[in-house]
């Protein structure tokens, strides 16, 4: 069984730039989650998806931050316009019964 | 809201010592709790997991971790280190006000192991 797939593993952009994030989740696997580590600090949630709706947007920072997953397969994490401070490595995570999450490889951002 | 805390950021243990890393959590009500690990250059990969059945829980690669309600703790030890568990550790909570959906993680703790 293949694991939680994300693309790019590596993106660098200039701040005012527009970047695309994309996970592949776990085939079956209905629940969805993004977090986002910034350097040197925890990780954190930013959202959750079941099949292809928002469950819980809490964790968003901002509106430059627009996650979508069609179809309820793939999901994708936009930052338009990136700044500085989203500098960080986005990890995705897919879950089966909510009570083990499998994370991806993560992809690290870097804003310059 | 629930927090975990991990003691030290680095842990230096001598390959054949016991590694012994610290979680606390805080909740008003009973968690979930995972530890997970990060080798470079992976991903986050699952260690093991408390879900309120027994309270020592023993994962992969010989770790286990003991789920300690009195003292809000959830501990990771393996008792001989070896090289290959260099890595980034990671202990998340979760609770069932947020339908065990959200996990709150701590800042982690890099396990630097030396021959």
């Amino acid at each position: 069984e293949a694991g939680v797939t994300q693309f790019p593993s590596h993106s660098v952009i200039e701040k005012g730039q527009t970047v695309t994030l994309r996970c592949d989740p776990i085939s079956g696997h209905d629940n969805l989650y993004w977090y986002r580590r910034v350097m040197g600090k925890e990780i954190k949630f930013l959202l959750h998806f079941v099949k292809e709706s928002k469950q819980d947007e809490s964790g968003m920072p901002n509106n430059r931050f627009l996650a979508e997953r069609t179809g309820g397969t793939y999901s994708t994490l936009k930052v338009q316009p990136a700044e500085l401070e989203d500098s960080g490595v986005y990890f995705c995570a897919s879950s089966r019964d909510s009570r083990t999450q499998y994370f991806g490889p993560g992809t690290r951002l870097t804003v310059l | 809201a629930q927090s975990v805390t991990q003691l030290g950021s680095h842990v230096s243990v001598s390959e054949g010592a016991l590694v012994l890393l610290r979680c606390n959590y805080s909740s008003s009500v009973p968690p979930y709790l995972f530890w997970y690990v990060q080798y470079p250059n992976q991903g986050l990969q699952l260690l093991l997991k408390y879900t309120s059945a027994a309270t020592l829980v023993k994962g992969i690669n010989g770790f286990e971790a003991e789920f300690k309600k009195s003292e809000t703790s959830f501990h990771l030890t393996k008792p001989s280190a070896h090289m290959s568990d260099a890595a980034e550790y990671f202990c998340a909570v979760t609770l069932v006000n947020t339908g065990f959906q959200k996990l709150v993680f701590g800042t982690g703790t890099r396990l630097l192991v030396s021959p």
